[in-house]
């Protein structure tokens, strides 16, 4: 069993929808959260991070922490076709010094948003 | 602003041949990271450096090796190259510094044939 488990899709939702990713993880000892976007062929590129449980928004975008459940989510308001990409939940069991971009990730959830 | 540069995007090798990678960091950044990428798959973390020493190793096989050099950029050179190598290979870097953002570079797409 992978350490991270991500719903693995595909989305296919119509534009203005609010969209919902989630993962889970069976490592207690991860402390930082992070959400990536990746476009077809390119590298991914970092949405939202946090280290504590509850909620942190920017924009549209909002992420959700659980420790307790170790459960993460990342939601999408007002959806645009210009988020059709892959979302990649990630984690590292430290937030500083060199093991910080020591990162799991999950298998990824492939997001098409229609006009 | 200046990205992680990766090179070559893409190249192609026959099986048992060598390829080197190479990654040229964000300006000031002290720590680099590489990621292999199959086909459908998520990131697998191979290796990072920290001030040109490995600080971390993940699933990186025997056959291939790393460094970082004085001027911070890192090759990642892989012998004896195998189809199942073929995959695209990510470089990142960061400040070591807890809460910065690791940027990751557009990749480096290898097959081999």
């Amino acid at each position: 069993q992978k350490e991270v488990e991500q719903d693995p899709g595909p989305l296919s939702v119509p534009e203005g929808a609010i969209v919902s990713l989630n993962c889970t993880y069976s490592n207690s000892a991860f402390q930082y959260f992070m959400w990536y976007r990746q476009y077809s062929r390119k590298g991914p590129e970092l949405l939202m991070y946090t280290y504590s449980s509850g909620n942190k928004e920017d924009g549209r975008f909002t992420a959700q922490v659980d420790k307790s459940s170790k459960y993460i989510s990342l939601f999408i308001r007002d959806s645009q076709p210009s988020d059709s990409a892959t979302y990649l939940c990630a984690m590292a069991f430290s937030a500083g010094g060199t093991s910080y971009g020591k990162l799991t990730f999950g298998q990824g959830t492939i997001l098409t948003v229609h006009p | 602003a200046a990205g992680v540069i990766q090179s070559p995007r893409h190249l192609i090798k026959e099986k048992r041949e060598t390829a080197t990678l190479k990654c040229y960091p964000i300006p000031r950044h002290d720590t680099v990271y590489w990621y292999q990428q199959g086909p459908g798959q998520d990131p697998q973390f191979l290796i990072s450096f920290y001030e040109k020493m490995q600080s971390d190793k993940g699933s990186i096989p025997d056959r291939f090796s790393a460094q970082q050099f004085s001027d911070y950029h890192s090759e990642l050179n892989m012998s004896s190259l195998e189809l199942g190598d073929s995959a695209l290979y990510f470089c990142a870097s960061s400040l070591s510094g807890g809460g910065n953002t690791i940027y990751f570079g557009e990749g480096s797409w290898l097959t081999v044939v």
